[in-house]
């Protein structure tokens, strides 16, 4: 079964407006989640890294103001894309990491959420 | 990060085995190599991964060069269902937290 649920699948909204989308760690509590972006034809690009009960750590070039990451408990973060507009279309994923030990470990990931600002 | 390098893209028979080759000349001896697979319109997926032994799962087997500068993930009977983009990624073992860093990947495409 999913171990990752993200919700929702596609949304479409008017430019302007937020969006949020949520990330649920099904299996297992997680402390870190990570958000993802992906455009069209190309590969997936990290956005931030959540972490449960603190602030998220932004990759160099995301907008941390643009895009806001909630980790209020170990099963849930959320992403919202404040004052979307068209070139915030996209597709966005999170994963959860079933931490083992170090690098010895393999992420689990949403289905991710088609994103399309008019 | 460990940079990888694999072709942009490669066909396959149904039913016929696939070798989706990876090249990582700079890994470190902390690195592990994992493959992650992403089926059209959806999230990647896990495939396998490995340190320095070939590595054998029920969706594919990991085949690493003695150097560790290389490796290839088998698909040993190629369905329709295995066309996706194939990722290989490196991760350092004090790399904390699990982040990935995606390349380009391999589009595998499968003919009937």
């Amino acid at each position: 079964g999913a171990v990752v649920s993200q919700h929702p699948s596609r949304v479409i909204c008017k430019s302007g407006t937020s969006v949020k989308i949520e990330c649920r760690s099904l299996d297992f509590q997680a402390t870190t989640m990570f958000w993802y972006r992906q455009f069209p034809k190309q590969s997936l690009m990290l956005m931030a890294t959540s972490n449960e009960g603190s602030k998220a750590t932004y990759e160099q070039g995301v907008e941390k103001d643009k895009f806001l990451i909630n980790h209020a408990s170990l099963t849930l973060s959320t992403l919202t894309v404040t004052s979307a507009h068209p070139e915030d279309s996209s597709f966005y994923i999170c994963s959860v990491s079933d931490r083992i030990s170090g690098s010895n470990e393999k992420l689990f990931f949403g289905s991710g959420t088609q994103l399309s600002v008019l | 990060d460990a940079k990888t390098t694999q072709p942009n893209s490669m066909e396959s028979n149904e039913e016929e085995p696939v070798h989706l080759p990876c090249n990582h000349s700079t890994i470190s001896g902390t690195d592990y190599i994992h493959w992650y697979r992403q089926l059209p319109s959806q999230g990647p997926e896990y495939v396998i991964h490995g340190l320095t032994s070939n590595v054998n799962n029920r969706m594919a087997s990991l085949a690493i060069a003695e150097d560790r500068k290389s490796s290839t993930l088998i698909l040993h009977r190629a369905t329709l269902r295995d066309a996706a983009v194939y990722y290989c990624i490196l991760t350092n073992l004090y790399n904390q937290g699990g982040k990935l860093i995606f390349g380009q990947g391999t589009e595998l495409s499968v003919k009937p």
